[in-house]
């Protein structure tokens, strides 16, 4: 199976400041890359997939990079809606699997 | 609007079965691969199975494989997972998801929460 390790485990920011959050594969997974944001008590929500494309109704703040191994989302200009846990998950193909998550907290 | 909603979760000892129900509404249900995820106590997130948008294809990873088993009627527009010979680690919450393409999930229901115990 394919291994996703996202770092950092944990990120602490204020409004207003940019964020990155990487990812990286145990292989090549091309561009199927997906993010999902999760807030407290709340299911996952879709953000960005295939790496880059943002899913409808995401704001244009967030922003996904990356092929092959290496992945990144970036949040410009932190709102405090943006605050809770990210995680990235390939979908190569089975199984497709998840990063262990980032927790992002207000500072 | 899209809503996923599970339903059928509960308190289940070792070696014991259950039925999930997922009900879907706001799209045409039959056009869409559906997909089990579930989330560990820890967090952590794991796929757990996904179904073809008729039904005639399924998959499993390692972990659940023989002992699960994702179905669909697309007449009700409903979603189930069948759960059998559980175990501690299958305690986890499960989401309903809609597959938005290659294995990705676009929407997510609220969840239902397993916990497997003696």
């Amino acid at each position: 199976d394919i291994q996703m390790t996202q770092s950092p485990a944990s990120l602490s920011a204020s409004v207003g400041e940019t964020v990155t959050i990487t990812c990286r594969a145990s292989e090549n997974i091309y561009s199927y890359l997906a993010w999902y944001q999760q807030k407290q008590g709340k299911s996952p929500q879709l953000l960005v997939y295939n790496a880059k494309t943002l899913a409808e109704g995401v704001p244009s703040r967030f922003s996904g990079s990356g092929s092959g191994t290496q992945f990144s989302l970036k949040i410009n200009s932190l709102q405090p809606e943006d605050f809770g846990s990210y995680y990235c998950q390939h979908h190569y193909g089975t199984p497709p699997t998840f990063g262990g998550g980032t927790k992002l907290e207000i500072k | 609007e899209v809503m996923l909603v599970e339903s059928g979760g509960g308190l289940v000892k070792p070696g014991g079965s259950l039925k999930l129900s997922c009900a879907a509404s706001g799209f045409t249900f039959s056009s869409y691969a559906m997909s089990w995820v579930r989330q560990t106590p820890e967090k952590r997130l794991e796929w757990v199975a996904t179904i073809s948008s008729g039904g005639s294809y399924t998959y499993y990873p390692d972990s659940v494989k023989g002992r699960f088993t994702i179905s669909r009627d697309n007449a009700k527009n409903t979603l189930y997972l069948q759960m059998s010979s559980l175990r501690s680690e299958d305690t986890a919450m499960y989401y309903c998801a809609r597959q938005g393409g290659r294995f990705y999930f676009d929407y997510w229901g609220q969840g239902t929460t397993l916990t497997v115990s003696s």
